[in-house]
């Protein structure tokens, strides 16, 4: 089973919509939690950490549930500039890194 | 605050040639770097992971003779790619992390090396 697993989509919502990635994590160890986004041929950029009680970030909510192994992104009123791949980051400790594949998302106007 | 830049951005040359890549920490010190490269509308592969004034960790199936790296400061990490063929050429991707765990990585903007 993969450390992580994410939805590779693609998304495709019209602007205005909701719309919200899910992301799984097989150890139940794993300390801290991230998405970024990456537009094409980009690096990845952070999004926002996962904090135990969730955040927002504007238009940006993330949780997590350490109960069920997820995290979760929420974006709220999309916008065009909002297409791009969303990648979430587990670390489970020190070094270890484990990404998603990705989840592609298109904002149609 | 966290920037990290990568130079160069792009690169094309001959196959044969080797290639360095430096990744530097602007604003912080990094204890970790680390390099990734990912082909087109894959993901993000890691390579190795290097701390500061020691020797680099590669990952299975990464020839550490082929991928040189040296992180001789808390803010400059080097990848040189020896004697590069065309099957090297990919989009590399540096990333640094101060502290723990417990903070994200930070990424440079990467380098598209093509090799001709």
């Amino acid at each position: 089973r993969k450390e992580v697993e994410q939805d590779p989509g693609p998304f495709n919502v019209p602007e205005g919509a909701t719309v919200a990635f899910n992301c799984t994590y097989s150890n139940s160890a794993s300390q801290s939690f991230f998405w970024y986004r990456q537009d094409c041929r980009k690096e990845p950029k952070l999004l926002m950490s996962v904090y135990s009680s969730g955040n927002e970030d504007g238009r940006f909510t993330a949780q997590l549930n350490r109960a069920s192994q997820y995290i979760s992104l929420l974006i709220r009123d999309s916008k065009l500039s909002d297409s791009a791949t969303y990648l979430c980051v587990v670390n489970r400790g020190g070094n270890q890194f484990y990404f998603g594949t990705g989840t592609s998302l298109t904002v149609i106007p | 605050g966290a920037v990290v830049s990568q130079h160069p951005s792009w690169v094309i040359c001959k196959s044969g040639t080797s290639v360095k890549i430096e990744c530097r920490s602007l604003d912080f010190q990094a204890t970790t770097m680390f390099w990734y490269r990912q082909f087109p509308k894959q993901s993000l592969m890691l390579m190795a992971t290097s701390n500061e004034g020691s020797k680099a960790t590669y990952e299975q199936g990464v020839e550490k003779d082929k991928f040189l790296i040296n992180h001789a400061s808390l803010t400059l990490s080097t990848l040189t790619v020896t004697s590069a063929h065309p099957e090297d050429s990919s989009f590399y991707i540096c990333s640094a992390l101060t502290g723990t765990g417990g903070n994200p990585q930070h990424f440079g903007d990467g380098t598209r090396l093509s090799i001709l």
